[in-house]
């Protein structure tokens, strides 16, 4: 089944504590994308990759870091947590090649519920 | 910058009413534009999206767009609503200016489906 997984779902932590949010995606899409959720603010974009080792920054990458070393993975590092990065995460990845009706369509993953104490 | 304006972070209709969800963007390109849906708990699925061509776009479950360059806009109508419809929809646009490429979506709408 084609998909996207984000591990864990769920994540309670305390500030200063380096957490790894993993996404995965089976489809070999080339474009991969984290987002964060939050009531009122929608989903703004934190950080993309257009391929392996290339990635850029989205409209609110302080506190994160992101790397692509292998086209599948595209791993969401917070190395020093605070209150402020508490929110939904969503992994998403597209084709950017091929088809013209597959690309730029994003598919997400689940979610990933963070909590920073 | 791009930026995506939904108006109405809450819209309710009757089962069997028409849905329309309003979405307005700027963009300095030739814009591609989004419409996704997000049911409870869930993540985001793409309903449609406008690159070239047709401006009328049709999607999933019933539901359409039209890209209107002069009004910068591409609202999501669906003729009647279904019980099933109730979840929160976001409009995006992707963001080719600089050399990036990035997506901006907007904040979001809610709708709600009355029986």
């Amino acid at each position: 089944e084609a998909q996207v997984t984000q591990n864990p779902r769920y994540l309670i932590t305390v500030t200063g504590k380096k957490l790894t949010v993993t996404c995965s995606q089976n489809m070999n899409h080339e474009y991969m994308s984290w987002y964060r959720q939050d009531p009122g603010l929608g989903l703004r974009q934190i950080y993309y990759s257009m391929n392996v080792e290339v990635t850029d920054k989205g409209d609110v990458p302080e506190g994160y870091k992101v790397s692509r070393k292998e086209k599948r993975n595209f791993p969401l590092i917070l190395e020093s947590p605070s209150p402020n990065q508490t929110s939904l995460y969503f992994c998403a990845s597209s084709p950017l090649t091929g088809l013209a009706r597959n690309k730029e369509t994003q598919y997400f993953g689940p979610g990933t519920r963070l909590l920073v104490l | 910058a791009q930026s995506v304006t939904q108006l109405g972070s809450h819209v309710s209709v009757s089962e069997g009413a028409l849905v329309l969800l309003r979405c307005n963007y700027s963009s300095s390109v030739p814009p591609y534009l989004f419409w996704y849906v997000q049911y409870p708990n869930q993540g985001l699925q793409l309903l449609l999206k406008y690159t070239t061509g047709a401006t009328l776009v049709k999607g999933i479950n019933g539901f359409e767009a039209e890209f209107k360059k002069s009004e910068t806009s591409f609202h999501l109508t669906k003729p009647s609503a279904h019980m099933s419809d109730a979840a929160e929809y976001f409009c995006a646009v992707s963001d080719r200016s600089s050399g990036t490429y990035k997506y901006i979506f907007g904040t979001g709408t809610r709708l709600k489906v009355l029986a």
